[in-house]
């Protein structure tokens, strides 16, 4: 079974500041994905990252880096420069890779980020 | 583009009624399907997934089942609702399992 913590019930960060919004995770699955996903209060979820096991590089998407340290289990989310629409809720997930769990996410309890101006 | 459309959006129902909620997506062929329900204040939960019309996969036992009567489109139904059955669900469709999109969600009050 797969299991993803966040720890950081809420995470606040001034505007223009760099956050990182904390993620373990726990699996016996030798390949697997990662992601993050934000969900504003409008309720939708945004995908916004993904991270591959046997991927060497940390995965960077535009102002969204990851973070991972597979000897840790960790996978943070690294958001540079905040902005006020940055303030969500964002969950991290993962998947297992093949087999009849292919596709299936298991998220975490989320982590509530406020900007401030 | 691909785009994805849950209705209703918001729903308020009374104990014991039946529930009916549909998902359609666009612009793709085949895609795998998913229900993920999220309490109050809480992550996301799988229901149900779905690789093709007629198949459908549930993960936690639960009085809910689903339907995929085409193949872009994704049910959800119940013949009585619980209080606990409340929260948003959330459908969400991927293509041979990488990122999966979801769509806007529909958030449900059992009263």
């Amino acid at each position: 079974a797969q299991k993803i913590t966040q720890t950081q019930p809420g995470m606040f960060v001034q505007e223009k500041e760099a956050v990182t919004l904390d993620c373990t995770y726990d699996t016996s699955d030798q390949s697997y994905g990662l992601f993050w996903y934000k969900q504003p209060s409008s309720g939708e979820m945004i995908f916004l990252i993904y991270q591959g096991s046997y991927d060497e590089q940390n995965a960077t998407e535009g102002r969204y880096s990851l973070n991972f340290q597979k000897a840790r289990k960790s996978a943070n989310l690294v958001i540079s420069a905040s902005q006020l629409g940055d303030s969500a809720m964002y969950f991290c997930a993962m998947r297992p890779a093949g087999g009849t769990s292919y596709g299936k996410l298991t998220f975490g309890q989320g982590t509530i980020l406020t900007v401030h101006p | 583009s691909q785009t994805i459309h849950q209705w209703p959006a918001t729903l308020v129902q009374p104990v014991g009624s039946p529930l009916s909620l549909e998902c359609t997506v666009e612009g793709t062929s085949n895609p795998n399907l998913y229900w993920y329900r999220q309490a109050a204040g809480r992550g996301l939960q799988l229901l149900f997934y779905s690789v093709g019309i007629g198949q459908i996969s549930s993960e936690v036992p639960q009085n809910l089942s689903a339907s995929r009567p085409q193949d872009r489109q994704f049910i959800l139904s119940s013949k009585k609702l619980l209080l606990s059955d409340s929260g948003v669900y959330h459908c969400a469709w991927s293509e041979a399992g990488v990122e999966q999109y979801f769509g806007p969600g529909t958030r449900l009050t059992v009263t």
